[in-house]
């Protein structure tokens, strides 16, 4: 069963086109829910962590929430460079591994 | 500082062959995890050591995959008698090891077996 599903699975924007990602999670116990942002040929690059339902976190473009079923990231115009696959994944129970979704590639045109 | 970093950035092998992929941890981190990311997948975790220890070996796919960190600082990812379905980018993370601390990763070993 899927425990990290991530929508849509690619999204192209105009420049300073808004919009949002979506990662929902099935996992019992959440301990945090992280998400990354991964260029091609590189590893995943750290952008925040939320730990409970309500919370908010803001770098930049970016804004992440939290639901207790759901996160979303917003992008609020959004620039090329923001082009990139982001990643969700959640930490759950006595686990301190990462379950991650499979990403959103995100294009953003000029 | 240095992040995570990973040798060799890519390894091509041949089926049946045995490959040794290398992780250094950035200083001061006690806990290390292997991922490995299939093309189009999130990372899907193999192994993590805490200290020199393995804590949670539960994602490695079978006894062919084994991991090792003997001084508690640089891992080795061993895979015995390749196969082509083991071809994915292997990807090192390490962390301070206290509940939900960040995990920072390393640009990832690409190995392909032909």
């Amino acid at each position: 069963e899927d425990q990290v599903t991530q929508s849509p699975e690619a999204l192209r924007l105009q420049e300073g086109e808004s919009s949002s990602l979506n990662c929902s999670y099935t996992v019992s116990g959440l301990r945090g829910l992280f998400w990354y942002r991964q260029d091609p040929g590189k590893g995943p690059e750290f952008l925040f962590t939320l730990y409970s339902a309500g919370e908010e976190k803001e770098k930049e473009r970016l804004k992440a929430t939290l639901t207790k079923k759901e996160s979303f990231l917003h992008i609020t115009a959004p620039k090329p460079e923001d082009s990139a696959t982001y990643l969700c994944a959640v930490q759950y129970g006595g686990y301190n591994k990462l379950i991650f979704g499979a990403g959103t590639r995100l294009a953003v045109h000029p | 500082g240095a992040g995570v970093s990973q040798t060799p950035s890519n390894k091509v092998t041949e089926k049946g062959k045995y490959v040794e992929l290398r992780c250094d941890p950035i200083s001061g981190h006690t806990a290390l995890y292997w991922y490995r990311q299939s093309l189009g997948q999130g990372p899907e975790f193999l192994i993590y050591f805490q200290g020199t220890g393995a804590a949670d070996d539960s994602g490695l796919p079978n006894d062919r995959f084994f991991a090792v960190r003997p001084e508690g600082s640089v891992s080795t990812l061993k895979i015995q008698r390749t196969e082509r379905g083991d071809s994915a980018v292997y990807l090192c993370a390490s962390s301070f090891g206290t509940p939900t601390d960040t995990q920072y990763f390393g640009p990832g070993t690409r190995l392909t077996v032909l």
